[in-house]
Formats: C-alpha cells, structure tokens, sequence
C-alpha cells in the first residue's frame, strides 16, 4: 500500500521566509500528487497537481512543488510567504489512473508571524 | 458550481445519541469520500462511494458507524451511539472519479460529543 509522508508537523517562520514542506511517498508505479491547503476553520482546497509532464508545478498563490521521482519526493515551495499563508498543508498521492483513493499525510502545520 | 455541501456545520450533543451527518456532491460527481480529521490522527478516510456504491469501508471505526448514499446527490454518515471519542471534523468530499481529478472537500461538519 501506498503511503505519504510529511517531514514537518510545525513550521513558523516570519513573513518573507522562503518555505519548503517536504512530502515522500512510497509507491514505484505511476503517480498523481496534490497539494492542498486548509485555511483554519475552512476545508481542504486544492493548491497544486501533478500528473505527467513538467515536474515543476506552478499551484496558485506563488506556490509551486516540483516532483523528484528518483526521490519519491513531491516538496512545496514558495520564495516569500506572507501572514496569510498561515493554514495546514497536506500532500496526497494516489495511483495514476482508475478510480484510485488518494492516501493524505498527516499534515503539516504552517504558522507565518507578520 | 455550488461545490460539496454538508450539513450541519456544527453538532453538539450528548453521548449515546444518534449524529446524523449529510453530505450533497457537486452535480456529475460519481465518487464520494468521508473522512475524519482530528489532531491525533489527522486526515482519516472512513469510507468511499463509487456511482453510489461502498467500495471500501474499512476506515469505518466500529459498527456504531454507518454509510450510506441512497442517490448520486445524497450521503449521510450516521453514528449510533455516539461517544466523546467520536468528536472530529467530518469531511465529505468527492470527484468525477476519473482518476485523474482532485477531490472537492465540502466545509465539514465539527462534531462534539459531551
């Protein structure tokens, strides 16, 4: 079974900081991969996908994630964050193809002070 | 597009009563997912729907926890009885199921039980 792991739990940075969440996963087939972000008291939105091509991924909001396969790393970035980054990130990753189920990590907690 | 839509936003109630949550898909959605989120263990997928069928329900807890979809525009997610353990955040979410979509996440439904 596939799996996701999410390095980080908590990151607080100030604004401006450059991020980097990392995400590895562990399957050797053909992947999907998301990025989502929950804004507190809000639900999972979508923040960036991967499915084939370039694996340098522009998301929305200036983020970006670049997919590593030689790594099984799927990591998100952004140069300068700002306050109103502040929220949950989770990576998720699913077999390409078919009526898979994505599998999510647990999460990673962002906190950015003005 | 009115997105996933679940009801109620909140629910508190006592232990050993019945919670009811419900969930409407966005319309052409064939794939329907509940998952649960709590600090401890994050984002836990309960079970999923494929064209209004349980395709896996092994994330179910117990049997105090049933599914349902009796229509491709209607889930409910029951708990009967309910304990203080059960509260989360219920999340419904779903996707055309064509494998190469991301999930759409409803609003969720913050459960407490006393």
């Amino acid at each position: 079974a596939q799996s996701v792991s999410q390095h980080n739990h908590h990151v607080i940075l100030s604004e401006a900081a450059s991020l980097e969440l990392g995400c590895n996963y562990s399957y050797g087939g053909t992947v999907n991969l998301f990025w989502y972000v929950q804004y507190p008291g809000q639900h999972l939105q979508l923040l960036l996908k991967y499915f084939s091509g370039d694996p340098l991924v522009k998301g929305i909001k200036g983020f970006e994630a670049e997919f590593i396969k030689s790594k099984f790393s799927f990591n998100l970035r952004k140069p300068s964050v700002q306050w109103s980054d502040t929220a949950e990130y989770f990576c998720a990753v699913k077999k390409a193809g078919g009526s898979y189920i994505p599998t999510f990590g647990r999460g990673t907690s962002l906190i950015v002070h003005p | 597009d009115a997105g996933v839509i679940q009801s109620p936003r909140h629910e508190v109630t006592e232990m050993g009563q019945e919670v009811t949550l419900r969930c409407k898909p966005i319309s052409g959605h064939n794939s329907l997912f509940w998952y649960r989120q709590t600090m401890m263990r994050g984002l836990e997928l309960l079970i999923y729907f494929n064209n209004n069928v349980p395709i896996d329900d092994s994330g179910m807890p117990e049997d105090r926890f049933s599914a349902k979809m009796p229509n491709a525009s209607f889930s409910t997610l029951k708990i009967q009885p309910s304990e203080p353990r059960d509260s989360a955040v219920y999340f419904c979410a779903s996707t055309t199921g064509t494998g190469d979509q991301p999930q759409h996440f409803g609003d969720g439904t913050r459960l407490s039980i006393l």
